[in-house]
């Protein structure tokens, strides 16, 4: 079956430019995961979703991001005004639910470079 | 909080020696282990995972790994490595009362040498 899917593959975008970044989790997972990779933090947790709620938000490095997700599938994650140091490749995985440890299934990521 | 702890940033070795990659962790609940690889331009991959019972886990690609709770350790090794094993490994942790998010490690980049 389909895997998580994340789009753009790739942005380059320009300082204080907003963007927004997709992820399709696999059908019938519940819960949704954002973590970013950058070379000087390594692997970091943003944001989790259960359904379309968001419990945990502890990881979002600063109120320029956000995240929202609908019909317990698709999640979008924005960045306003974005900064250098938001480049990194940004991570979405989905489990079969959040009250457990499944595996996480991650998608293939989305690569952001900030100029 | 969790951490996690790899020891090694990165891991030369020749083709078909033994290898060990070091991963601790520190928490204050019980936690549940997980060794995951990224080969270079794509995401993680589920090497294996620890959530209970045998402290011995064996997972893909001939991997395993032993989970030490005195030592607070989750090292992953592998008898005989082959030039495909080249890629980054990532310990990691997450614990029931969080989601399940995962607290992850600095990775170790496994190089493997003919």
């Amino acid at each position: 079956g389909a895997g998580v899917s994340q789009s753009p593959s790739n942005k380059v975008t320009e300082k204080g430019k907003d963007v927004e970044l997709r992820c399709d989790p696999i059908s019938g997972h519940t819960a949704l995961y954002w973590y970013r990779q950058s070379l000087g933090q390594g692997l970091e947790f943003l944001i989790y979703f259960q359904g379309n709620s968001a419990p945990d938000k502890s990881g979002l490095p600063s109120d320029r991001f956000s995240a929202e997700r609908t019909g317990g599938s698709v999640s979008t994650l924005t960045i306003q005004r974005t900064q250098q140091e938001d480049s990194a490749v940004y991570l979405c995985a989905s489990s079969p639910s959040g009250s457990d440890p499944y595996e996480q299934y991650f998608g293939p990521g989305t690569r952001l470079t900030v100029t | 909080a969790q951490s996690v702890t790899q020891l090694d940033s990165q891991v030369p070795v020749f083709e078909e020696a033994p290898v060990e990659l070091r991963c601790n962790y520190s928490s204050s609940v019980s936690v549940y282990l997980f060794w995951y690889v990224q080969y270079p331009n794509q995401g993680l991959q589920l090497l294996l995972k620890y959530l209970s019972g045998s402290t011995l886990v064996k997972g893909i690609n001939g991997f395993e790994a032993e989970f030490n709770k005195s030592q607070t350790s989750f090292h992953l090794r592998k008898p005989s490595v082959h030039i495909s094993d080249t890629a980054e490994y990532f310990c990691a942790v997450s614990d029931n009362n969080a989601g399940n998010m995962l607290t992850f490690g600095g990775g170790t980049r496994l190089m493997v040498k003919p």
